[in-house]
């Protein structure tokens, strides 16, 4: 089966550090998307991986981890304006495999 | 400048009612798709397509028909047989195919409810 876990919700400070994790089961693995999606909007693009490691882009950078079928987002210097569900895709053999998303709440 | 753009942003439906998403895009890309958003779930693919006259059923795609006449547009019709339709659809583009490792561009969702 196909298969992608994300925390339902989290909560962070302003001004801290989160780190949004991704652990997928999937037949076949060609990469990994992350997207920002504000309630009632549409999502937008973050981040892609496709090999191992870090790829940092200003305040948000994200892993990947192949061998243990794990990702994260890692997001810097919280912002009230980064309150909002983080969602992690898969593309696999077929098609786009989309994970539940993380709701984040920023406090003051 | 360029996006996708969706509406109506929110449609009610009566019981035994089609209804009909608009879809339109400026990108100029070739593959165009539908999505289903419901809260907890990640997001369901219904249809796509990735030239014009030609789409494909995803994995719910029961109750739902498309078109894909233009390259510009891809409407969805919601029929009387999709049974439980109140949701967030979101219309979706992409230069690439479905398992492009470019990203999917956005609409900002309609919103559908059953009156």
């Amino acid at each position: 089966g196909q298969n992608i876990d994300q925390p339902t919700e989290m909560t962070a400070t302003e001004g801290a550090i989160v780190q949004i994790n991704c652990t997928y089961q999937t037949s076949g693995f060609n990469g990994l998307f992350w997207y920002q999606q504000h309630a009632g909007e549409a999502p937008t693009f973050l981040s892609y991986n496709v090999l191992d490691g870090l790829e940092e882009k200003g305040r948000f950078s994200s892993f990947l981890s192949r061998s243990k079928g794990y990702s994260y987002l890692l997001l810097k210097e919280l912002q009230m304006k980064d309150s909002a569900s983080y969602l992690c895709a898969v593309r696999g053999n077929y098609q786009l495999i989309w994970g539940a998303g993380t709701k984040l709440i920023i406090k003051p | 400048d360029g996006g996708i753009t969706q509406s109506p942003k929110y449609l009610f439906r009566k019981e035994g009612q089609n209804v009909t998403l608009s879809c339109e895009q400026n990108l100029n890309h070739d593959a165009m798709y539908w999505y289903r958003q419901d809260p907890g779930q990640g997001l369901r693919l219904i249809y796509y397509s990735q030239i014009v006259n030609d789409f494909q059923k995803g994995d719910i795609a029961e109750g739902y028909s498309v078109s894909r006449e233009k390259k510009e547009s891809f409407p969805l019709t919601v029929t009387s047989a999709q049974k439980n339709p109140t949701a967030f659809y979101l219309c979706a583009s992409s230069p690439g195919g479905v398992v492009s490792n470019q990203p999917q561009h956005f609409g900002d969702g309609t919103r559908l409810s059953i009156l």
